[in-house]
């Protein structure tokens, strides 16, 4: 099976500050990724997929990149609210593997 | 609106059984395939189990194949779990989430239900 690894994790961030969240898979995905945020004692809620389309009504400083093993998540202006838990997932072939989550405190 | 609601969780001995629903509304239930996941007490999420939209297949995870099965009945609206020869490793918040629109390719879960806890424990 294909493994997901994250880094960096924790990450510790101030308001304003630009983030990035990389995702690597053990072989090609293509853009077969998104993106989850999940806050404590809440449901995840998927902010990007296909590794770069934003889901309706996620704040536009959340964006997406990459293609085949190598992804990030960019938060481009650090808000309070953002501190969560981030999760990527690949959904190319089952199984639809977790990567272990990045938290992010700010 | 889109509503998926688990159930059935709870406190089971270790070696015991549970079986978990998932109530779907809002949507063509009998058109999309579902997924279980789950997420242990401060541990990340984990792709437990998938079934097709008409239930013609099913695909598990190595840590639950053989244990677990997921069904379908599109008759009611309902996902399900079962779960045998259950560990305290089993202990977590599963949450049912919907999948693909049958003949299209997954996206991941837009859909999630607020889960249920299920502890296995002596």
């Amino acid at each position: 099976d294909v493994q997901m690894t994250q880094s960096p994790s924790p990450l510790s961030a101030s308001v304003g500050d630009r983030v990035t969240i990389t995702c690597r898979a053990s072989l090609n995905i293509t853009n077969h990724l998104a993106w989850y945020q999940q806050k404590p004692g809440e449901v995840p809620e998927r902010l990007v997929y296909a590794a770069s389309t934003l889901q309706s009504g996620v704040p536009s400083r959340f964006s997406g990149s990459g293609s085949g093993t190598d992804f990030t998540l960019t938060i481009s202006s650090l808000q309070p609210e953002d501190a969560a838990t981030y999760y990527c997932q690949k959904y190319d072939v089952i199984p639809w593997t977790f990567g272990p989550g990045t938290k992010v405190e700010v | 609106q889109l509503q998926l609601v688990e159930s059935g969780g709870g406190v089971v001995q270790p070696g015991g059984a549970l079986r978990l629903s998932c109530a779907a509304s809002g949507f063509t239930f009998r058109s999309y395939s579902m997924h279980w996941v789950r997420q242990a007490p401060g541990k990340g999420l984990e792709w437990l189990t998938n079934i097709l939209y008409d239930g013609s297949n099913r695909d598990y995870a190595k840590s639950v194949k053989g244990r677990f099965t997921i069904s379908r009945d599109n008759s009611k609206n309902t996902l399900y779990l079962q779960m045998n020869s259950l560990t305290v490793e089993d202990t977590a918040v599963y949450y049912c989430a919907r999948g693909a629109l049958a003949g299209t390719k997954g996206v991941g879960f837009a859909s999630w239900g607020r889960g249920t806890l299920v502890t296995v424990s002596s």
